[in-house]
């Protein structure tokens, strides 16, 4: 049982726009910056969004994140079939003093 | 570049005790946080540990408390992961991440895996 909740999978056609939701608390989302990663098949995983909504060099503006509350998104706008991967939120939770992941979102480009 | 290669990892029986290596390069190592972080077969991500960059503060995980030990020598540009009374459950691919800030990994090795099995 992760400390934030995503959605198991999520599914779009190629050139779609997908969200992947990422659910957590106050003392975890609520009062930190969040990140996304990327984690193709047998790769380690890859930073992708950071302070909620900030880019690493190298990461196409296809990939966005946000925050609202207890709740983050990763939204990926014209999606290719190299974006099929998991997808993993994560952040800093204050009462655990501790980094807490959620379980990870299997996207599928159809 | 920045680079981070994680050693140590094999197969080892039920209360035995494994040693992991993450050697870094690329950046000033004493100046991150470097995290631990693991993965099961076909299960999720999990972090393990951190350790500040001189060593001030180290945090586990409830599931690893007072079996694994964090520790880095800045002189090596080295971290390490001590892992006593191993069971079934520590059985993973484990991975060192640099941590740019809130637990964000901006760099991971390539991953070692820990197999715990009689």
């Amino acid at each position: 049982q992760s400390v934030l909740t995503q959605p198991p999978s999520v599914s779009a056609a190629p050139g779609q726009k997908v969200t992947i939701s990422c659910s957590g608390s106050s003392s975890n989302i609520a009062d930190n910056y969040v990140s996304w990663y990327q984690q193709l098949p047998g790769t380690a995983p890859k930073l992708l969004i950071f302070d909620n909504n900030k880019r690493p060099s190298g990461i196409p503006d296809r990939f966005s994140g946000s925050k609202s509350g207890t709740s983050a998104t990763l939204g990926i706008t014209g999606l290719q079939t190299g974006d099929e991967a998991d997808y993993y939120c994560g952040t800093w939770d204050n009462s655990l003093s501790g980094v807490v992941f959620g379980g990870g979102t299997k996207l599928s480009v159809l | 570049e920045v680079q981070l290669v994680e050693s140590g990892g094999g197969l080892v029986k039920p209360g035995g005790s494994l040693r992991l290596s993450c050697v870094a390069s690329g950046f000033t190592f004493s100046h991150y946080t470097i995290n631990w972080v693991r993965q099961a077969p076909g299960k999720g991500l999990e972090w393990v540990s951190s350790i500040t960059g001189a060593s001030t503060y180290k945090y586990y995980a409830d599931s690893v408390k007072g079996r694994f030990t964090i520790s880095r020598d800045n002189a090596k540009n080295s971290l390490y992961l001590q892992m006593n009374s191993l069971r079934a459950d520590d059985t993973a691919v484990y991975y060192c991440a640099r941590d740019q800030g809130w637990g964000s990994g901006d760099y991971w090795g390539q991953g070692t895996l820990v197999t715990v099995s009689s």
